[in-house]
């Protein structure tokens, strides 16, 4: 079965400075890889995703993310912290060819100081 | 706003009973998925459905089951509830199956008391 880990459950940045959220996977074949925020009391918003096109993967409020095979992981970076980052981020994986379920990671909460 | 409505957006009920959350997807979606979030488990899947049918199972309790209308809204009944199924529940719509992005409702907070 599928696993998600995200090192860092708790992430501390300040604002302007390099956002790092790191998301590793176990899989023997590449699965679909997805990163998800969630805002105090909403649902869970799609960053971006990564479906074996470029490995590196652009996404929303200015993420990007990059897909290294031979580490199997799918780090989350944003050059410059915003408070309006501060949020709980969740990695996940959908295997292909199994359905779309979507397997999470434990989430990293990503804290921006003034 | 995703598109995704969920009703209701808090519960609180006594343990024993049994719940009915509700779903609505997006326009145009035809899978359904729903997922548990608690603070010991995390993020789990419970269960897909496709234009009306299963698709997926995953760590759903045999207390719990769903079913998705022709009008493709979904419902997640919840039986014989127990503290532990305290917890939010999301409702998740994608267009169809792999490798389309899921789109999230704001979820139902449930509480067993």
């Amino acid at each position: 079965a599928q696993s998600v880990t995200q090192l860092g459950s708790h992430v501390s940045v300040s604002e302007g400075a390099l956002v790092l959220l790191r998301c590793n996977y176990s899989s023997s074949v590449p699965p679909y890889l997805f990163w998800y925020v969630q805002y105090p009391n909403q649902g869970l918003q799609l960053l971006l995703k990564y479906t074996s096109a470029a490995t590196l993967v652009k996404g929303i409020n200015g993420f990007e993310a990059e897909f290294k095979k031979s580490e199997t992981s799918f780090h989350l970076t944003k050059p410059s912290a915003h408070m309006s980052d501060a949020a709980e981020y969740f990695c996940a994986v959908s295997e292909r060819n199994a359905g779309n379920m979507l397997t999470f990671g434990g989430g990293t909460r990503l804290m921006v100081k003034p | 706003d995703s598109g995704v409505t969920q009703t209701p957006k808090h519960l609180i009920t006594a343990t024993g009973q049994r719940v009915t959350l509700r779903c609505s997807p997006r326009s145009g979606d035809l899978s359904v998925y729903w997922y548990q979030q608690s603070l010991d488990q995390g993020l789990q899947f419970l269960i897909q459905y496709y234009n009306g049918e299963e698709r997926a199972k995953g760590n759903i309790l045999e207390r719990f089951s769903a079913q998705q209308f022709p009008d493709l809204h979904s419902e997640l009944n919840l039986s014989s509830l127990e503290l532990g199924d305290s917890a939010l529940y999301f409702c998740a719509s994608s267009v169809s199956s792999e490798p389309y992005e899921q789109y999230f409702g704001p979820g139902t907070r449930l509480t067993v008391t």
